[in-house]
Order: C-alpha cells, then sequence, then structure tokens
C-alpha cells in the first residue's frame, strides 16, 4: 500500500510561490508503476486536479494552472513537489497528492492526509 | 474540459435508507467515471471505479451504475459510517480530470 505524506508552509504570502512536498513510502517512484498526482479543495468548493507527473518526468497540467505550476520528482529521495506560482487568495486549499496505478486508469486510489494552504499577507 | 455535476448537491437520510447520488457528464465519458467518499478533515477514499466496479474492501451496499453521461452511486441501507461527502470524476479525459461538486450526506 502506497502511503503519501504532504509537507510545506501554511502560509503563503500573494503573488509569492506556494511549494509543498509529497514523500513516498511504501513504493518506490522509480519503478514507474504510478503516476503522481496534485489535487486540491478550496473551502466550500470541490476537487480541482492540478496535475501529474510520471517518474521519466512527463509531467501534464490543468490547463487553468498551466502557465503557473511546475511538479518535479525527485527518485533519489522519493518525493515529489508542488510550485504553485503568482498566487492569491484563490489558491487557498487543502492540497493532496495522490496516486494513480498505470494500467489501472486513471482513478486515484491512494491521497495523502492533505495540508492547508492559506494565501494570505 | 468536461463538466460533472452532480445532484443532489446535500442529502438528508436515516440510517436505514435506500440513497442514490447522481453524477452527469456534459459529454460520453465512456464509463470512465470513479466515485470517492470524504469525511470531514479527512483525505478522500476511492469506492468505485469503471463506473461499477468496488475498490477492495468496499461494502457491498455501495453500488454504481450508469453510462454515457449518467451515473449514479447507490447507498442501499445507509450505515452511520456512510455519513460524509461524495464526489464523482471523469478520467476519461486527462485534460483536465474533473470532478462533481460533491454531495454531502447528512442526518
Amino acid at each position: 500500500q502506497v502511503q503519501l505524506q504532504e509537507s510545506g508552509p501554511g502560509l503563503v504570502k500573494p503573488s509569492q510561490t506556494l511549494s509543498l512536498t509529497c514523500s513516498v513510502s511504501g513504493e518506490s517512484i522509480s519503478r514507474g508503476n504510478y503516476h503522481w498526482n496534485w489535487i486540491r479543495l478550496p473551502a466550500g468548493k470541490g476537487l480541482e486536479w492540478l496535475g501529474r507527473i510520471y517518474t521519466t518526468g512527463s509531467t501534464n497540467y490543468n490547463p487553468s494552472l498551466q502557465s503557473r505550476i511546475t511538479i518535479s520528482v525527485d527518485t533519489s529521495r522519493n518525493q515529489f513537489s508542488l510550485a504553485l506560482s503568482s498566487v492569491t487568495s484563490a489558491d487557498t486549499a487543502v492540497y493532496y497528492c495522490a496516486t494513480v496505478y498505470l494500467g489501472d486508469g486513471d482513478f486515484f486510489g491512494s491521497w495523502g492526509q492533505g495540508t492547508l494552504v492559506t494565501v494570505s499577507s | 474540459d468536461i463538466q460533472m455535476t452532480q445532484s443532489p448537491s446535500t442529502l438528508s437520510a436515516f440510517v436505514g435508507d435506500r440513497v442514490t447520488i447522481t453524477c452527469r457528464a456534459s459529454q460520453n465519458i465512456n464509463g470512465y467515471l470513479a466515485w470517492y467518499q470524504q469525511k470531514s478533515g479527512k483525505a478522500p477514499k476511492l469506492l468505485m471505479y469503471k463506473a461499477s466496479t468496488l475498490h477492495y474492501g468496499v461494502p457491498s451496499r455501495f453500488s454504481g451504475g450508469g453510462s454515457g453521461t449518467e451515473f449514479t452511486l447507490t447507498i442501499s441501507s445507509l450505515q452511520p459510517d456512510d455519513f460524509a461527502t461524495y464526489y464523482c470524476q471523469q478520467y476519461n479525459n486527462y485534460s483536465p480530470f474533473t470532478f462533481g461538486g460533491g454531495t454531502k450526506v447528512e442526518f
């Protein structure tokens, strides 16, 4: 069973860059069995998929965030990361990392517990 | 984007009730639909995928159905542990994957 844990600052100032890391246990990212995703839940709204990365480093992003988002992977640390630039209050949300097992279909089988990021000065 | 619309947004029910949640897609998603359950302050949990395939460990009182653009999640006999928010997600098109707005099942 893959286990995920998000970490990063809980408070980010407007216009700055939000940076989060997802630490993976129970599976080696380098095995290439999964792709690795970021999803968020703004208060009072529904879930929003942000983007994904494969072990190869190939990425797909939500077009609504394309100009501001970067997802990267560090196989040596068994982690992947999210960077979201030029944040505003609209980026305040609980951020989750989640996995998709390749070959099963692109549904999210494992999730981290989530981390609240507030954008405020 | 494929828009996913859930109804109702809130559902009041009692233990033992049969509950049905509907999810409509703005275009045919070829059955590539998943359902998640989320309890307050917790991460979502996968319930079902390919519209009707139960994820391992999910009780059999949960069932899914539908095709094309209209899908349902049914709980045959609501249990106290089932009071939560439920989301559908389409994965027919990754640009982007999209979720419904959620259905809160409350007492």
